[in-house]
């Protein structure tokens, strides 16, 4: 089992759309969860972090953790076009405890916003 | 700031050859990391250097290896390449190391065609 499982989609919505992307970790241990975004040829961007349990608001962004199911959601309310990218699930924490430099991914999810 | 730099951006070589991809981290980033990218198995880290030394390795073979030098600079090398090796290759460095919340900062990568 991996450790951070991410659905690739893709997913295609219409801007204005409310955005629910997703992933289940394994690892009980984790407690720091960051949600990256990478756009067509270019490297990913720390989009925002979240730590331990709840909900962390930034703009249109919502990254919510819970932690009894062990599920990261990241929200986009009204999805503009410019949302258009990858999104990618990551946690700093390896296997073995704190690992440096090392964050592990999820898949990563494709989304789309079309006009 | 100028952010991360990676060169080449593209680079085709055939089985058996070698290749070496450098990274110029953020000024006054000690650490880099390295991530290789493919549509089958998503981010997966490579390895990672702070101050000249591995700290950090994962799950590839020997033929993967790496260093940095004084200047925090790193190239990765991959001998006797493979298939299997074509993909986007991504340094990421990052200002603290060993902190669960520093963040990564990444490259626009490299990406790698082996015929």
């Amino acid at each position: 089992q991996k450790e951070v499982e991410q659905d690739p989609g893709p997913l295609s919505v219409p801007e204005g759309a409310i955005v629910s992307l997703n992933c289940t970790y394994s690892n009980s241990a984790f407690q720091y969860f960051m949600w990256y975004r990478q756009y067509s040829r270019k490297g990913p961007e720390l989009l925002m972090y979240t730590y331990s349990s709840g909900n962390k608001e930034d703009g249109r962004f919502t990254a919510q953790v819970d932690k009894s199911s062990k599920y990261i959601s990241l929200f986009i309310r009204d999805s503009q076009p410019s949302d258009s990218a990858t999104y990618l699930c990551a946690n700093p924490l390896g296997a073995g405890g704190t690992s440096y430099g090392k964050l592990t991914f999820g898949q990563g999810t494709i989304l789309t916003v079309h006009p | 700031k100028a952010g991360v730099t990676q060169t080449p951006r593209y680079l085709i070589k055939t089985r058996g050859q070698q290749v070496t991809l450098s990274c110029s981290p953020i000024s006054g980033h000690r650490s880099v990391s390295w991530y290789q990218q493919t549509p089958g198995q998503g981010l997966q880290f490579l390895f990672e250097y702070f101050s000249e030394t591995q700290r950090n390795k994962g799950n590839f073979p020997g033929r993967f290896s790496g260093r940095q030098f004084s200047n925090s600079r790193s190239e990765m090398n991959v001998s006797t390449l493979e298939l299997g090796d074509s993909a986007l290759y991504l340094c990421a460095s990052s200002l603290a190391p060993g902190l669960m919340t520093d963040t990564q900062y990444f490259g626009p990568g490299t990406r790698l065609t082996v015929l």
